[in-house]
């Protein structure tokens, strides 16, 4: 079975500032990774995921998040963030391969509050 | 295209009534999973479907809450009778087949008095 660990629950930040969120994860075998936010009122929408190939992946408002088997870690940063950015970040796992249900099982969450 | 469709939005209902929560997936989606949101646990998934067949319901905390997919274009998440600790929001999402990106809905907010 699988489990994540977001090991914020929440960062403040101010704006253009760089940030990290942190995730671990604990798989017996091969995984496919990815981060959803949440906008306040909404529902969960994916910013990236890593499948296989390059272990950095990105995403198109400036996030990426790089996988780390030997660390079992798949941290999300950006380099400066917004105030547009305020929000509510999940790390998420799934089995990879033949293995795969389809089940993700997802972190937490971390709070980035980003601040003017 | 609308995404994926939830009603409603918000249910504010007494303990022991029967609430009923809808999904109506994305057009040529053909699984569709059910999540419940609590600050106390998170975000868990409560069963799942892939073409209208139940695949793994075993996040379904008690038989009070039941799911049905009568067809590819909507799904009901019934919990009967309700209970204050049921108070959560409920989302439905739904993605290509088991292995593709999930869509989610915007959230079905419950409140049980």
């Amino acid at each position: 079975a699988q489990s994540v660990t977001q090991l914020d629950s929440q960062v403040p930040v101010f704006e253009e500032a760089p940030v990290e969120l942190r995730c671990n994860y604990s798989s017996s075998v091969s995984v496919y990774l990815f981060w959803y936010v949440q906008y306040p009122n909404q529902g969960l929408q994916l910013l990236l995921k890593y499948l296989s190939g390059s272990t950095l992946v990105e995403s198109i408002n400036g996030f990426e998040a790089e996988f780390n088997k030997s660390q079992t870690s798949f941290h999300l940063r950006k380099p400066s963030v917004h105030i547009s950015d305020t929000a509510e970040y999940f790390c998420a796992v799934t089995e990879a391969g033949s293995s795969n249900t389809g089940k993700l099982i997802f972190g937490q969450g971390t709070t980035l509050q980003v601040k003017p | 295209d609308a995404g994926v469709i939830q009603s409603p939005r918000h249910e504010v209902t007494e303990m022991g009534q029967e609430v009923t929560l809808r999904c109506k997936p994305i057009s040529g989606h053909n699984s569709l999973f059910w999540y419940r949101q609590t600050m106390m646990r998170g975000l868990e998934l409560l069963i799942y479907f892939n073409n209208n067949v139940p695949i793994d319901d075993s996040g379904m905390p008690e038989d009070r809450f039941s799911a049905k997919m009568p067809n590819a274009s909507f799904s009901t998440l019934k919990i009967q009778p309700s209970e204050p600790r049921d108070s959560a929001v409920y989302f439905c999402a739904s993605s290509l087949n088991l292995y593709n990106e999930q869509f989610f809905g915007p959230g079905t907010r419950l409140t049980v008095l």
